[in-house]
């Protein structure tokens, strides 16, 4: 089965620092990748998708992801973070085929003032 | 953006209760999901359905059933409540069954004691 791997379990920045959040999964065949954001206290909400072309998305809030089929990685950037993006973000892959939904385990951002 | 919805949001009850807890969507959406979230592990499927009068088991072994009457409603109830079964319960719907982009309710954090 696949699974999907975050390096990175707790992140702390200060306001304005660039963050990059890893995200690699197991699976060699056709996928669709997912950043979802939990904010404290609030659902799961849609991120960015990526499911074919351009492999740099552009999602909401100012945060985009790339796809390195290669390393088959789908990392989350944002150049410069604030306080409000102190949230829970969680790498999905979906697997085109025998449509089997993975998550990751999540990073917890915590964005100092 | 789908409208999910999840009641109750909080549920502290005794070992051996049954209870069920609601899932509606108003989206028309056929896939259906039942996932548990416990803190820094990954989202675990625990049920989903295709659509009506379908249901299928998820990866996470479950004492709890599920059923598909209506296409926007999806109840997952626990017969006989346990304190292992304290958790975060999301459900979620899929607007694209092939690509599998899910949409996620507040969920219901419940606490068996």
């Amino acid at each position: 089965a696949q699974s999907v791997s975050q390096h990175n379990h707790h992140v702390i920045l200060s306001e304005a620092a660039s963050l990059e959040l890893g995200c690699n999964y197991s699976y060699g065949g056709t996928v669709n990748l997912f950043w979802y954001v939990q904010y404290p206290g609030q659902h799961l909400q849609l991120l960015l998708k990526y499911f074919s072309g351009d492999p740099l998305v552009k999602g909401i809030k100012g945060f985009e992801a790339e796809f390195i089929k290669s390393k088959f990685s789908f990392n989350l950037r944002k150049p410069s973070v604030q306080w409000s993006d102190t949230a829970e973000y969680f790498c999905a892959v979906n697997s085109y085929n025998n449509n089997d939904m993975r998550f990751g385990a999540g990073t917890r951002l915590t964005v100092k003032p | 953006e789908a409208d999910i919805y999840q009641t109750p949001r909080y549920l502290v009850i005794g070992t051996g209760k049954k209870i069920t807890l609601e899932c509606s969507q108003t989206m028309g959406h056929d896939k259906m999901y039942w996932y548990q979230q416990d803190p820094g592990m990954e989202l675990h499927l625990i049920h989903y359905s295709y659509g009506v009068n379908s249901t299928e088991k998820g990866d996470l072994s479950s004492e709890s059933t599920v059923s598909r009457i209506r296409t926007e409603h999806f109840p997952l109830t626990l017969e006989s409540a346990r304190p292992s079964h304290t958790s975060q319960y999301l459900c979620a719907s899929s607007e694209d069954p092939a690509r599998n982009t899910q949409y996620f309710g507040p969920g219901t954090r419940l606490t068996v004691l």
